[in-house]
Parts: structure tokens; sequence; C-alpha cells
């Protein structure tokens, strides 16, 4: 069982490339996440997506694009690279979105290092 | 505004001694509250959990304790072991949100051997 993969594990741009971050679960989850951490920051979220077909802004979306593309792959896109966006990127999923009891348990993927120069 | 605060970016304990990382929190409608455990190169993974209708949640090793007065939690791990050397992060959840957890800043936790 995987779980939740992302690829790729490491990636480095420079400033104003793009790239899109990628993200799979198979666990047949309702809700998806991307986080970011940075040192000293903890995990802030990105954007998240409470279902297929919707997302919404989380704490830090600045800079950043999603698309749900169905139900198991949601994907993260950083249109023009700025160093600010060098971070550890985790995308996670859950079965239901928060208020959901026991279902707002994250499961996280093994993330991805990205570094812009 | 930070509403789950961890205010020890590090904490280092004898092996086979009692482990106490704490978490405090600003927001009262939170009413979930986990602990994940994560490894270098590694995504976080789940530890434990407790609704707020609960003050205490106990798996193993591992006890949370929860005191809703003074809007803090805590992570006991007895006995420690070098394998619980991790960063440790306090997250929390309020009903009706699908924005998922909001999580602390993280304690390096050092078992010394």
């Amino acid at each position: 069982n995987a779980g939740v993969t992302q690829t790729p594990k490491f990636q480095v741009l420079k400033t104003g490339q793009s790239m899109t971050l990628q993200c799979a679960q198979d666990m047949n989850h309702n809700s998806m996440y991307w986080y970011r951490q940075d040192p000293g920051m903890g995990l802030r979220l990105i954007y998240y997506s409470a279902s297929e077909g919707t997302t919404d802004k989380g704490e830090v979306p600045n800079g950043y694009n999603v698309s749900r593309l169905n139900k198991r792959e949601f994907s993260l896109r950083l249109e023009s690279a700025a160093p600010s966006q060098t971070s550890v990127y985790f995308c996670a999923s859950s079965e239901g979105g928060a208020g959901a009891g026991t279902n707002e348990k994250l499961f996280f993927g093994s993330g991805t290092q990205l570094s812009v120069l | 505004d930070q509403q789950v605060k961890q205010n020890s970016p590090s904490l280092s304990v004898q092996e086979g001694r009692i482990s106490i990382l704490n978490c405090d929190y600003t927001n009262s409608m939170f009413d979930y509250f986990l602990w994940y455990k994560k490894y270098p190169a590694e995504g976080p993974t789940f530890l434990i959990s407790i609704s707020s209708i609960k003050d205490k949640n106990e798996d193993g090793r591992f006890t949370v304790f929860l005191n809703k007065s003074a809007k803090h939690l805590s992570l006991h791990i007895v006995p420690s072991q070098p394998g619980d050397s991790a960063v440790y992060f306090c997250a929390a959840s309020w009903p009706g949100g699908a924005d998922g957890l909001t999580f602390g800043k993280g304690t390096h936790l050092i078992i010394q051997p």
C-alpha cells in the first residue's frame, strides 16, 4: 500500500522557472492538502481540496496554484519560482475534512525538497 | 498570530526517562488535537490524538493530556527510547473547518544514551 506518493523528491530551479509538484493517494480519501515546511516555521498550509472538484486557499497561497485532477491526484504549480519558495513541500490526504472526528487524521507523503536559486 | 504554540524548539532526555512535550493553543474553537512525529527526510506520521471531550488518551508508551481551561496539551513518552529521537508536531482542528490541521513549529526531541 503506497499511501501518498509525491514526485519529484528533489528539484532545483532558477528564479522565474515554473514547475509542477505531483501528488497521488491510493486510500480513496476525499480531502487533499499541500503544506510547506520551513526551518523554525512548522508546517503551513498552502492549498487544500476538501473534495474532488473543489480547491481553497490556505495560510500561504501566494505564488502557487493547484489542480485537483481527480479524486486521487492533487498537483501544486509554481508559475514563476522565487527564492522565498525554497522549502520542503508535503502533500497529505485525509478521509474527511476537519471537524470529522478521527477522519481528520492526515497521511503525509515523504516530501519534495525544492531549492530556488 | 500563531494559534498552536510549541515553545521549546528542542528537548534532550536520557534514555529510559520520561519525555514531556508541551503545546499551547489560543483558538477555543479547536476540538481535536493530534501529535505527529517526523524523522529527517520523511513525512510526518500520526502518533496519537485526543478529542476535546476527553482529558487523557493513552497508547502504549505515549499519553496525551489535555487541559482545556488552560488551553494546554502535553505528550508524555515513557520510557523514552533512542528511536523516539525526532521532531514532534502538535496539531489542532476545529469543527466545520475543511482547511486541514493547524500545526505548531515542532519540538526536536533528542534521546541521550
